[in-house]
Order: C-alpha cells, then structure tokens, then sequence
C-alpha cells in the first residue's frame, strides 16, 4: 500500500500525558499537512510542511503542539501535557504541490480521559 | 462566521433521486475548489474538484459561482452507497479549508 499511513490508530492517555504521533506521506509528495477533526465538523487546518520546512502553523496549534520533518520524510506531532480538549481525531495529508489533491492517512484518534 | 458554510442536513432521499448540496464561502482569493466524501470513521477522500465553467463526472455534477462565493453538487439516481458526508472544500493558499459537511442518507 503506496498510500498515506499514519501510526498508531487510536491512543488512550491521561490528562497531562505527552503523546506523539506519526505520519508516513506518499513518497513523492513535497508536502505534508497535519488537520484536526472533532464529531461533527469538518478537518481543521494545523501545520504544514513543503519538504523538511515548517511554512505555516495555525493559531490553533498551542504551545503544546509541535511538529517536525526532520529529512523531508515522514512527520511526527507532539502534543504535551494533554487535555480533555485534545481529544480528536488528528488526519495527515500529503500532495505533490500546494494546487494538487491533498490524500489523507486513516488518521490517529486521540482519547484524553 | 465561518470560511466554508453548509447545510449540516441530514438529507434523507430513496434510492434513484436528485440531491443537490451547497456551500458558500468568505475568501474570495480562493484558487481551487472541491467536494471530499468522508465515510464514517473514515478519512476524507477527493470526491471531484470544482471548476468556474462546471464538470461532471458520472451521477455527479459541480458548480462555482465565483461572483456569489457559491459552490454546488448534484447527485443523480441516488445509490444506496452514496450515503456520506459531503465536505466542500476551498484552497484560498496552501491549505484546505472545510465545511462542516452535510449528511446524506439514501435509503432503500
């Protein structure tokens, strides 16, 4: 399977509990994108990366959140001192260029209990 | 207000009808348009992108009106396997922007 893979697929943590997770792209693909989705709405817009370098955070990525891609390849987000709050499902994209079809990975559903 | 507007539905139609979905949008630097269909519990996958003359791609047919920040999808002879979400979805620079999605239901 050539297509976005994401890992692991589901996390249970405590509140305060750090958590990683990680996104393997297409292999091709310049770009890699992480969003946030809750019950009920659509994919909200997190970070981007075009290679190994961070262009665009959103205002919703707290303190807490970091990403990195450190060769270009796959990309991990870290969230620290978790909260109830967190908790969603967290997709990763990737595309070619920034016009071209975003695929999405099966996603990480995060659980802050 | 948000970025992407749509009609949550659900939309409940029989097998073999018509539905069309909305959206419209602030950022009228837009550069691209599409529909993604996300299944439950799944990820969001590219439906069709959305062109300022129209396209149509089987059952499914899009429009954008530029002018009025209006994006459009008509689903023709309904499938039981078309019931989704239907995310509309806007690229003013860089990254996708999505509606909160309408629901659809196609029953038997």
């Amino acid at each position: 399977d050539t297509g976005v893979s994401q890992d692991p697929r589901h996390k249970i943590t405590k509140r305060g509990q750090n958590v990683t997770f990680r996104c393997d792209p297409i292999s091709e693909h310049n770009r890699l994108y992480w969003y946030r989705q809750t019950l009920g709405q659509g994919p909200e817009f997190l970070t981007y990366f075009q290679n190994e370098a961070q262009l665009e955070k959103s205002r919703l990525l707290s303190d807490r959140f970091s990403a990195e891609r450190p060769k270009g390849s796959f990309s991990t987000l870290e969230i620290q001192r978790t909260e109830q709050g967190d908790s969603a499902m967290y997709l990763c994209a990737s595309s070619e260029t920034d016009w071209n079809e975003q695929f999405f990975g099966p996603g990480t559903r995060l659980t802050v209990l | 207000r948000k970025e992407v507007e749509q009609d949550p539905g659900p939309f409940n139609v029989p097998e073999g009808a018509t539905v069309a979905f909305n959206c419209t949008y602030s950022n009228s630097a837009s550069q691209s348009f599409f529909w993604y269909r996300q299944d439950c519990r799944k990820e969001p996958k590219l439906l069709m992108s959305v062109y300022s003359s129209g396209n149509e791609d089987g059952r499914f047919t899009a429009q954008l009106n530029r002018a009025s920040q209006y994006i459009s999808l008509l689903i023709r002879d309904s499938k039981l396997s078309d019931s989704a979400t239907y995310l509309c979805v806007v690229n003013p620079h860089d990254k996708l922007i999505f509606g909160s999605g309408t629901r659809l239901l196609v029953r038997p």
